[in-house]
């Protein structure tokens, strides 16, 4: 059974970084791309970052381009999102889901790490 | 970016019903190299993370009851729900698969 879980998530203050985590389990991790999902409370979703199964391709949305950096280790079966100079519209629920060989579709979905950036 | 709009914004039926969400693209996800629609269809449920129902705008994912049809092509695309049931009652999103990823508003199925 595939299990994506997420952690890292809290309370932090405008312009801190914090690090969030996904561990996987169930698949062959190193031959998925992965991506980060969030979605603000009450709100719809929104992608965040993008990494290939190698780490060789890596894409980012327009918001937080710059900020965030998505990261992988595949001996761990881990996939990370390093948030900086983070601001309050970065207050959401983050998913990490796992990619498809369909083109970044999201098959498979963790139960998401909550952020709050709040003074 | 492409910009995918869904309609309407909430929907409210009875079990039983047939229902239709609409989800149009600003640009065309129609690959000419291999006549593929990038889209998908995904359901949300209260509390609960999104499903992946339907992605390359009418293949199901394994596992989605058949009542689910995915359809349409270049940049309008509905999903229909055949005979609604009380536990399909949920969020309903699309997402353009054809370059990065975006996500429509998203569509609210409530009981009438």
């Amino acid at each position: 059974e595939v299990q994506l879980v997420e952690s890292g998530g809290g309370l932090v203050q405008p312009g801190r970084s914090l690090k969030l985590s996904c561990v996987a389990s169930g698949f062959t991790f190193s031959n998925y791309g992965m991506n980060w999902i969030r979605q603000a409370p009450g709100k719809g979703l929104e992608w965040v970052a993008y990494i290939s199964s190698g780490s060789s391709y890596i894409y980012y949305a327009e918001t937080v381009k710059g900020r965030f950096t998505i990261s992988r280790d595949n001996a761990k079966n881990t996939l990370y999102l390093q948030m900086t100079s983070l601001r309050s519209e970065d207050t959401a629920l983050y998913y990490c889901a796992r990619g498809t060989t369909e083109g970044i579709v999201f098959a498979y979905w963790g139960q998401g790490t909550l952020v709050t950036v709040s003074s | 970016d492409i910009v995918m709009t869904q309609s309407p914004s909430s929907l409210a039926v009875s079990a039983g019903e047939t229902v239709t969400i609409n989800c149009k693209s600003s640009q065309s996800l129609l690959s000419s190299g291999n006549q593929k629609n990038y889209l998908a269809w995904y359901q949300q449920k209260p509390g609960q993370s999104p499903k992946l129902l339907i992605y390359l705008a009418s293949t199901r994912e394994s596992g989605v009851p058949d009542r689910f049809i995915g359809s349409g092509s270049g940049t309008d695309f509905t999903l229909t729900i055949s005979s609604v049931q009380a536990e399909d009652l949920a969020d309903y999103y699309c997402q353009q698969h054809y370059s990065y990823p975006t996500f429509g508003a998203g569509t609210k199925l409530e009981l009438k």
